[in-house]
């Protein structure tokens, strides 16, 4: 099993709409989880960070954090052709030499006008 | 703020030669810098640890003399492909921990072509 999972996609939903895009983990000891996107040819974008269980929002987006379940999601709502994206879901993880961020596969957003 | 830069953003070499990338901080200091590998259609790919004034620590499967790292000052790690051949070609990205720990910034990346 894969440390971080993610659905490749794509994930296709008309202008306006949700977009959910869902990710879960295998560490339950993991306790920092983050959002990025990425533009084709461009390096990740912070977008969200959750430490806690339940929902942060910043503007169009949601995280959502579920630990017992071990998933974390992300919404966007009213969704533009600009978050056509690549969306990658990280999870923190320590070791005892300190900690790295693993990140799933991302998934591709298009959002269509 | 939390704005972190590279250089050079493309460079393209013969095969055999070296190619140093480099990272900076701009805004913040960074004592840990993290340097990653991205082919195409796929995801993020850790290569390094980087930590200001000790040896990188390498994920499993990546050549420490081939990917050489040095993290001289606290706004600056460097990536060195030493002997880079064609399956060296790829992105790489660099990223900085912000000062809260865990949150990474990343730099615009490099795209390194291998002739």
């Amino acid at each position: 099993q894969k440390e971080v999972e993610q659905n490749s996609g794509p994930l296709s939903v008309p202008e306006g709409a949700i977009a959910s895009l869902n990710c879960t983990y295998s560490d339950r000891v993991s306790q920092s989880f983050f959002w990025y996107r990425q533009y084709s040819g461009k390096s990740p974008e912070l977008i969200m960070s959750i430490y806690s269980n339940g929902d942060k929002e910043d503007g169009r987006f949601t995280a959502q954090l579920n630990k017992a379940s071990q998933y974390v999601s992300l919404l966007i709502r009213d969704s533009q052709p600009s978050d056509s994206a690549t969306y990658l879901c990280a999870v923190f993880l320590l070791y005892n030499q300190g900690g790295k961020l693993i990140f799933g596969q991302g998934t591709e957003l298009s959002v269509k006008p | 703020g939390a704005v972190v830069s590279q250089h050079p953003s493309w460079v393209i070499c013969k095969s055999g030669t070296s190619v140093k990338i480099e990272c900076r901080s701009l805004d913040f200091q960074a004592t840990t810098m993290f340097w990653y590998r991205q082919f195409p259609k796929q995801s993020l790919m850790l290569m390094a640890t980087s930590n200001e004034g000790s040896k990188a620590t390498y994920e499993q499967g990546v050549e420490k003399d081939k990917f050489l790292i040095n993290h001289a000052s606290l706004t600056l790690s460097t990536l060195t492909v030493t002997s880079a051949h064609p399956e060296d070609s790829s992105f790489y990205i660099c990223s900085a921990e912000g000062l809260a720990g865990e949150t990474q910034y990343f730099g615009p990346g490099t795209r390194l072509l291998v002739l």
